[in-house]
């Protein structure tokens, strides 16, 4: 079984709808939880990160966390063509010095 | 501020020769990590440096070896190289270890033939 799983799409999405990316996680004791953005040809950049149930805002961006379904979630509102990108999911693992990725979803927004 | 900065970009070997990736960062950070990346795989974390003076194996270090440098340059030594090794790789670096944001460099596209 894979720490982080996430579907790998592709997700496409008219202009101005709202993405929702989700990322399921199989260690119970995990802490923190990020999001990062991969253009087609470029290195990742942290968007959002997540320690506690519950909603984080951002701007156009919203994580969503609930430790007890292993489930961490992101939601771009407003979606715009410069969204269209690859999403990871990282978390950090229990007795772990670094964090998992999971494969990404590949995200199109469509004008 | 060039932040983490790797070379070379691009490299193509034959099977069985070797090379080194090289890696600096300039944000005085603590940790420095080497992943790859591969279609379908995600990243995968090869070796990384807590501190200035360690080294510890991540998911993957098979074929590989690493050098912390000083705090500032971690590199990559693939001293036999397999076709299996054809990836891009990463070098990442942060203040601490895991638990805060990684700062990716550019990535080096390696084939190995």
């Amino acid at each position: 079984q894979k720490e982080v799983e996430q579907n790998s799409g592709p997700l496409s999405v008219p202009e101005g709808a709202i993405a929702s990316l989700n990322c399921t996680y199989s260690d119970r004791g995990s802490q923190s939880f990020f999001w990062y953005r991969q253009y087609s040809g470029k290195s990742p950049e942290l968007i959002m990160f997540i320690y506690s149930n519950g909603d984080k805002e951002d701007g156009r961006f919203t994580a969503q966390l609930n430790k007890a379904s292993q489930y961490v979630s992101l939601l771009i509102r407003d979606s715009q063509p410069s969204d269209s990108a690859t999403y990871l999911c990282a978390v950090t693992q229990t007795g772990a010095n670094n964090l998992f990725f999971g494969t990404g979803t590949r995200l199109t927004v469509i004008p | 501020n060039a932040g983490v900065t790797q070379t070379p970009k691009f490299q193509v070997l034959k099977t069985g020769q070797s090379m080194t990736l090289q890696c600096a960062q300039d944000m005085n950070h603590n940790s420095m990590y080497w992943y790859r990346q591969d279609p379908g795989m995600g990243l995968r974390l090869i070796y990384y440096s807590a501190s200035e003076g360690t080294t510890d194996k991540g998911e993957v270090p098979n074929g590989y070896n690493v050098s912390r440098l000083n705090k500032r340059e971690f590199s990559l030594r693939l001293e036999s190289a397999a076709p299996s090794q054809t990836s891009v790789y990463f070098c990442a670096s942060s203040l601490g270890l895991a638990g805060g944001e990684l700062f990716f460099g550019e990535g080096s596209r390696l084939t190995v033939l």
